[in-house]
């Protein structure tokens, strides 16, 4: 167990549905990433959440959106969906915002099937 | 360019043999080059990483060699056994740190007994 926690761990819906995914972050880690993993993109960088703010935007669609609320867990939500959004999406902490050994602990993923 | 690339796709390897991935770059403001071990069912793990002002980063029967010149990394795993069998991931990024890791697009060990 790596201490981040993620909800669902499988989720089935149909196209033009709308979903949350959660995220607690490790005890004390103040910085909450999303990445998504699909076998045509690899692992894509989403969004990084730090204390509450948004601090860095990947490769994350208008149609997504996340938060970070002040008990520090994550919700990633995902709107209008599409086939193309099927895939397995991890959430990571780490304890800083910058520098230093910053190491990303991953969570066990949310798998996503769009039908 | 953000991209990194990693070759091969796919490795088998028998147990007790060396197992070595690479990894190239393009972009010279990344500074931060971990690897990531990943089991099926699991998110990625931090294997080892390595900074561009060594040339190499040994931890136990892991290394990483770098070679900043030639912008390519490289994992060489030692003696390799059936439980090192995972999906190995290089990565990296700008500012020393782990946030906002690009990452290839990973390689499939599998290590026969």
């Amino acid at each position: 167990d790596s201490g981040v926690t993620q909800t669902p761990k499988h989720l089935i819906t149909a196209t033009g549905q709308r979903v949350t995914l959660r995220c607690s972050p490790r005890s004390g880690d103040l910085s909450v990433y999303w990445y998504q993993q699909s076998l045509d993109q690899g692992l894509q960088f989403l969004i990084q959440y730090y204390n509450g703010e948004e601090r860095a935007k990947g490769n994350i669609l208008e149609r997504f959106s996340a938060q970070q609320f002040p008990d520090l867990h994550s919700e990633l939500n995902l709107s209008s969906l599409e086939l193309g959004d099927s895939a397995l999406y991890f959430c990571a902490s780490s304890p800083l915002q910058r520098a230093g050994a910053n190491v990303l602990t991953f969570g066990a993923g949310s798998r996503l099937t769009v039908l | 360019q953000q991209q990194v690339k990693q070759s091969p796709q796919s490795l088998i390897v028998q147990k007790g043999g060396i197992s070595i991935i690479n990894c190239a770059y393009e972009n010279t403001a990344f500074d931060y080059f971990p690897w990531y071990q990943q089991f099926p069912g699991k998110g990625p793990a931090l294997l080892i990483a390595i900074r561009p002002d060594v040339s190499e980063k040994k931890e136990g029967r892991f290394t990483i060699s770098f070679n900043k010149s030639a912008k390519q990394f490289s994992l060489h795993i030692m003696d390799s056994q059936p439980g090192d069998s995972a999906t190995y991931f290089c990565a990296a990024s700008i500012g020393g740190s782990a946030r906002q890791l690009t990452f290839g697009s990973g390689t499939q060990l599998t290590v026969l007994p």
